[in-house]
């Protein structure tokens, strides 16, 4: 099926550790997005790439880093884990940065950093 | 600064009512507006939008929002509650500068609660 697939959907991390987390999408999209999710705080953008070979900073990327080396992928690491980055991880795409007709959110990555 | 407010954290209805979330937006600029709904568990599915075209905007599920530019809002409204709409909901805009871009800014959400 078409879409943004993310892997893995849960992952537990003790600190200090490092681990990258996968985002791909099948539909030719250009721009790709990486988002954390925290109780009350909504959605704030890590990263994003407006197509392949050049990648942005968003609201909070300190912690982070991306790459973008093909169109289909969009992989976000961190280098090293602390508890802050505990949080739901959700990658998004779209034809274009301000996509009028919205994003396609993949369903998340559950991370806990002990 | 541009920014979006949803004025309820949590809303609770009774299965068959009416469901109103509200959500208001700061901008400069002519605005593209969203609905997302996050179930339990889930990714974000897009609900409906506003692009600048009719301000009564209908979505998938009986959804619906009015752009309302003297107001600043984009209520999100239901006439009818089901059980299966219990999820959050988040309000988005993004902008548009004359055809440079912008990144989307999220609402803090709202969590709907069905009750039977």
């Amino acid at each position: 099926n078409a879409g943004v697939t993310q892997t893995p959907k849960f992952q537990v991390l003790k600190t200090g550790q490092s681990m990258t987390l996968q985002c791909a999408q099948d539909m030719n999209h250009e721009y790709m997005s990486w988002y954390r999710q925290d109780p009350g705080m909504g959605l704030r953008l890590i990263h994003y790439s407006v197509g392949a070979g050049i990648t942005d900073q968003g609201e909070v990327p300190n912690g982070y880093n991306v790459s973008r080396s093909t169109t289909e992928d969009f992989p976000l690491r961190l280098l090293s884990a602390a508890p802050s980055q505990t949080s739901v991880y959700f990658c998004a795409s779209s034809y274009i940065e301000a996509d009028p007709y919205g994003y396609t959110f993949g369903s998340g990555t559950r991370l806990t950093v002990v | 600064a541009q920014s979006v407010t949803q004025l309820d954290s949590h809303v609770s209805v009774s299965e068959g009512t009416p469901v109103l979330l509200r959500c208001n937006y700061s901008s400069s600029y002519s605005p593209s507006l969203f609905w997302y709904v996050q179930h339990p568990n889930k990714g974000l599915q897009l609900l409906l939008k506003y692009t600048s075209a009719a301000t009564l905007v209908k979505g998938i599920n009986g959804f619906e929002a009015e752009f309302k530019k003297s107001e600043t809002s984009f209520h999100l409204t239901k006439p009818s509650a089901h059980m299966s709409d219990a999820a959050e909901y988040f309000c988005v805009v993004s902008l548009n500068y004359g055809g440079a871009t912008n990144k989307l800014i999220f609402g803090t959400g709202t969590l709907l609660a069905v009750q039977p």
